[in-house]
C-alpha cells in the first residue's frame, strides 16, 4: 500500500542550528513528493515540491530537500533555524493517478 | 481576494443544527478538495472534485455532503454531526488532478456540542 511516514512526532531545536526533518515513503514508482508546512490555525503552505530531475530541491523560506531513492526518503532540512520555523510540518506523496497522502507530521520546536 | 478563501474561520453547532462550510479559490484551478485534520491524526482526505463532479469520496458518513456548482465555488453541507467531528477542516485546489501541488485555504475550526 502505498505511504508516507514521518518518523518524528515532535523535534525540539535551538535557534541557529541546523535542522533536518525525515520523512520516508512506500509507492511501486517515484512519487510526486511535497513538503508543506502549517503555522497554529492557519492552512497548508507549500515548502517545496519534487517530480524528477535534480534530486535536491530548493524552496522558499531557505529550505531544501534530497530525494533518495534508495532510501526512499525526502527529508528536509534548513541550516540555521529561526523562531519563526516553529510549526507544523507534513510530507506528502501522490503517484500520477493516485491521490496525496500526507505523513503524520511532525511539530518543530525552535528553543531561543 | 486571492488564493483560497473559507468561511467561516470558526463554528460552534450543536448536534441538530444544520450548517455549511464554504471554500472559495480564486487561482483558475479546476480540482477542489476537503480535508479534515483532527488532533494528532494525519490529514484525512474527504472528498475530490475535478471539473465541478465528485472523482473521490473516502468512505465519509452521510452527514458531511459535499456541493461544487462550480470550479471556484465548493461546500460542506453538516447536518446530525456528532462530536467527533469537531476538527480543523481544510480546503484545497490544484491546476488539475492531485498529482499538481495544492492550495490550501486557512481552514474552519468545528466544533460540535
Amino acid at each position: 500500500a502505498q505511504s508516507v511516514t514521518q518518523p518524528d512526532i515532535h523535534i525540539t531545536v535551538s535557534e541557529g542550528a541546523s535542522l533536518e526533518l525525515r520523512c520516508n515513503y512506500s509507492y511501486g514508482a517515484t512519487p510526486y513528493l511535497f513538503w508543506y508546512v502549517q503555522s497554529p490555525g492557519q492552512g497548508l503552505q507549500l515548502l517545496l515540491k519534487y517530480f524528477s530531475g535534480d534530486t535536491l530541491v530548493q524552496g522558499i523560506k531557505g529550505f531544501e530537500a534530497e530525494f533518495k531513492r534508495s532510501q526512499s526518503s525526502f527529508n528536509l532540512r534548513k541550516p540555521s533555524v529561526h523562531w519563526s520555523d516553529a510549526a507544523e510540518y507534513f510530507c506528502g506523496g501522490s503517484s500520477n493517478t493516485g491521490k496525496l497522502i500526507f505523513g503524520q507530521g511532525t511539530t518543530l520546536q525552535v528553543k531561543p | 481576494e486571492t488564493g483560497v478563501t473559507q468561511t467561516p474561520r470558526h463554528l460552534v453547532m450543536g448536534m441538530t443544527n444544520k450548517k455549511s462550510l464554504k471554500c472559495e479559490q480564486h487561482l483558475g484551478h479546476n480540482a477542489m478538495y476537503w480535508y479534515k485534520q483532527s488532533a494528532k491524526k494525519p490529514l484525512e482526505l474527504m472528498f475530490v472534485y475535478n471539473f465541478k463532479e465528485q472523482t473521490e469520496n473516502n468512505s465519509v458518513p452521510s452527514r458531511f455532503s459535499p456541493e461544487c456548482p462550480n470550479s471556484s465555488h465548493l461546500f460542506l453541507h453538516l447536518h446530525t454531526l456528532q462530536p467527533e467531528d469537531s476538527a480543523l477542516y481544510l480546503c484545497a485546489s490544484s491546476p488539475e488532478g492531485q498529482d499538481n501541488e495544492q492550495f490550501f485555504g486557512p481552514g474552519t475550526r468545528l466544533t460540535v456540542l
